[in-house]
């Protein structure tokens, strides 16, 4: 079985300054991850992947996340937060053992960057 | 057009009536996925469309919810004699193969809501 954990609710922080939004997860085999972000009254947008290789990962809007193998972790960063980048985040896992595997998705991590 | 559409936007219904939603793909994607987001919470898996194979129902909730794909294209979630702990947002994703490693391109959703 597979699982994805966002520990935080809710996530303050100001205009400028670093964000992290964490994740956690647990999968049999290797993960492939993903986050999305969500804007009110509109579907899920894809972020950023991480398949194999580098563990630190580009995406887009200015963000990146580490993947870290030894804590199972994949948290979400950036270096200077927009206020803009309020709204809800997403991170979801999917084991990359053979065959069809769902994708499971976290709860949820609420982003409030504050003016 | 370009990303996955879904209709409607927003369904209130009353108690015991029967709803259809609709999603519509982006064009040549072989998988679609059909979510609930109820407030508050993450996404729940509902069910799993790839190709000719036969879908993967394992999370709809209960008997009163079905869903179709015909011709492999447009999708239909239907539930029936609706009740109040239906209300939610509805979304579908699509992706270009269910094995793949490729991130969901979700729909605005259908909020539904439930007198």
């Amino acid at each position: 079985a597979q699982s994805v954990a966002q520990p935080e609710d809710q996530v303050n922080v100001a205009e400028g300054n670093p964000l992290t939004v964490k994740c956690t997860y647990s999968v049999s085999g290797n993960p492939y991850l993903f986050w999305y972000v969500q804007y009110p009254n509109r579907g899920l947008q894809f972020l950023l992947k991480y398949i194999t290789g580098d563990n630190l990962v580009k995406g887009s809007y200015g963000f990146e996340a580490e993947f870290n193998k030894s804590q199972t972790s994949f948290h979400l960063k950036k270096p200077s937060a927009l206020v803009s980048d309020s709204a809800l985040y997403f991170c979801a896992v999917r084991d990359q053992s053979g065959g069809y595997q769902k994708v499971t998705f976290g709860i949820g991590t609420k982003l409030q960057v504050i003016p | 057009g370009a990303g996955v559409s879904q209709s409607p936007s927003n369904k209130v219904t009353e108690k015991g009536k029967d709803v259809e939603l609709r999603c519509d793909p982006i064009s040549g994607h072989t998988a679609l996925y059909w979510y609930r987001q109820s407030l508050g919470q993450g996404l729940e898996f509902l069910i799993y469309f790839q190709g000719n194979s036969a879908p993967d129902k394992s999370g709809l909730p209960s008997d009163r919810f079905s869903a179709e794909r015909t011709g492999g294209s447009v999708s239909t979630l239907t539930i029936q004699r609706t009740q109040q702990e239906d209300s939610a947002v509805y979304l579908c994703a699509s992706t270009s193969s269910g094995y793949s490693n490729q991130p969901q391109h979700f729909g605005d959703g259908t909020r539904l809501s439930i007198l």
